[in-house]
Order: structure tokens, then sequence, then C-alpha cells
């Protein structure tokens, strides 16, 4: 079964805006992870952050996490077109870590040219 | 450092017959996980292997089954298969370091059962 929800469920923007998904889950975590998948490939990772941590930055990529609200959200800053993919957030549990992830549905990124 | 792979990349398979993907994780990587993913179901936990033996176990039958080597290779096998098994099986490697651990995913076997 899924942890939770992403939101929105597709989102299709122009090259250079920022785009922004949310992730929900709806037990305690350790850490929440998101990754990127192209085309039905496999998962790349983007980033982690742990359940004591509030933002984090990796390039054009922020994360933020709200453990009162189980949500975290992901920016990506000035979109380019090879940003075009789903974007799945994961997380992981106290008892389980890290080998047992929970997976949101995704978020369906178009950026058009 | 070489990333996670998985063989085959695509397998076209009978309804009935069985099928055995296989799994390398990164180097010096002990944990290995498998996932499937449908469009209907999205992402699922299959099950999770550290030191040649199963530790975590998802919610699918007895027919989805799996092993680890000693060089932390890992495969997974499924007996009888189903029209509901075509999916993207994906391996996932993790250095397993407490419990602050990214997890790496190969790039997926796409099994078709015909």
């Amino acid at each position: 079964s899924q942890q939770g929800e992403e939101d929105p469920q597709a989102l299709s923007i122009q090259e250079g805006e920022n785009a922004t998904m949310n992730c929900s889950y709806k037990t305690s975590i350790n850490n929440l992870q998101w990754y990127r998948q192209n085309s039905g490939r496999g998962l790349v990772h983007l980033i982690l952050i742990r359940s004591n941590e509030r933002e984090k930055h990796s390039g054009r990529l922020r994360v933020t996490l709200d453990t009162s609200k189980k949500s975290s959200s992901l920016l990506i800053t000035a979109s380019r077109a090879a940003d075009t993919a789903s974007y799945f957030c994961a997380t992981d549990s106290f008892r389980f870590g890290a080998q047992k992830l929970v997976f949101g549905q995704g978020t369906r990124l178009t950026i058009n040219p | 450092k070489a990333g996670v792979t998985q063989t085959p990349r695509y397998l076209i398979k009978t309804r009935g017959q069985q099928v055995t993907l296989s799994c390398s994780p990164i180097s010096g990587h002990r944990s290995v996980s498998w996932y499937q993913q449908t469009p209907g179901q999205g992402l699922q936990f299959l099950f999770e292997y550290f030191s040649e033996t199963q530790r975590n176990k998802g919610n699918f039958p007895g027919r989805f089954s799996g092993r680890q080597f000693s060089n932390s290779r890992s495969e997974m096998n499924v007996s009888t298969l189903e029209l509901g098994d075509s999916a993207l099986y994906l391996c996932a490697s993790s250095a397993d370091r407490g419990l602050i651990a990214e997890a790496f995913f190969g790039q997926g076997t796409r099994l078709t059962v015909v």
C-alpha cells in the first residue's frame, strides 16, 4: 500500500519557471527521499532529508520537510526540458530504515520549451 | 564507482513459466531490496536481503522469492507467471549505515507476461 499521496499528479510548466511538488505521508518516518524517473526507467536518487531536518538544498533542488504536517515539498528552480520526468517521494521508518521504502504515486512533470 | 546493475533489461514470458532476474549492487553495499512498479499499484516493496538473509518481506504471494549470494548479488524469481506480474522490477542497494542511508536503484527489468 502507498504511504501517502503526491500533489499534483501532473504538472506542466514553461522552461525557466519553478516547479513545486508536494508529498504527504501517513506514519512517522526516519528519512524522506526524492527520486526522479524518466519514461519508466530506473529511479535516480535526488536528495535525502532526515526527520530532524527542515530544509535541504542540492543544486537547483530545494526540499522541505514538515513532520508536524507529515508533508514534504520538492522545488525545482529554473526548470529545463531535461527535468521532464516523474518525481517520487519515498519514506522509511525507524523500524526498517532505508531497506524498506514506501513510495507515493508520483508527480508527472512536463517542461515545455 | 559502478551503479546498480540489473539484468536482463527486458523479458517476455508466457503465463505459467518462471523467471529469474538478477541484480548486482553498488560495491560495498550489502543490502539489496526489490520493488515492483505497475501503473495501477505504483511502486511496491517486495523483499530485502542482507548478508544472504531475507530481512524484510512485502505483501506478495509465495510465487515471488529471492536470494542473495556471498558477493551481495541478488536474484529474484517469480514462478507460475500470471498476466498481472507484468511490471517493471527495480532493485535497490543501500550501504545500510544504520537508519541513515540512501537507496540507489538500477535501471530495472521490464517483464511482460503474455
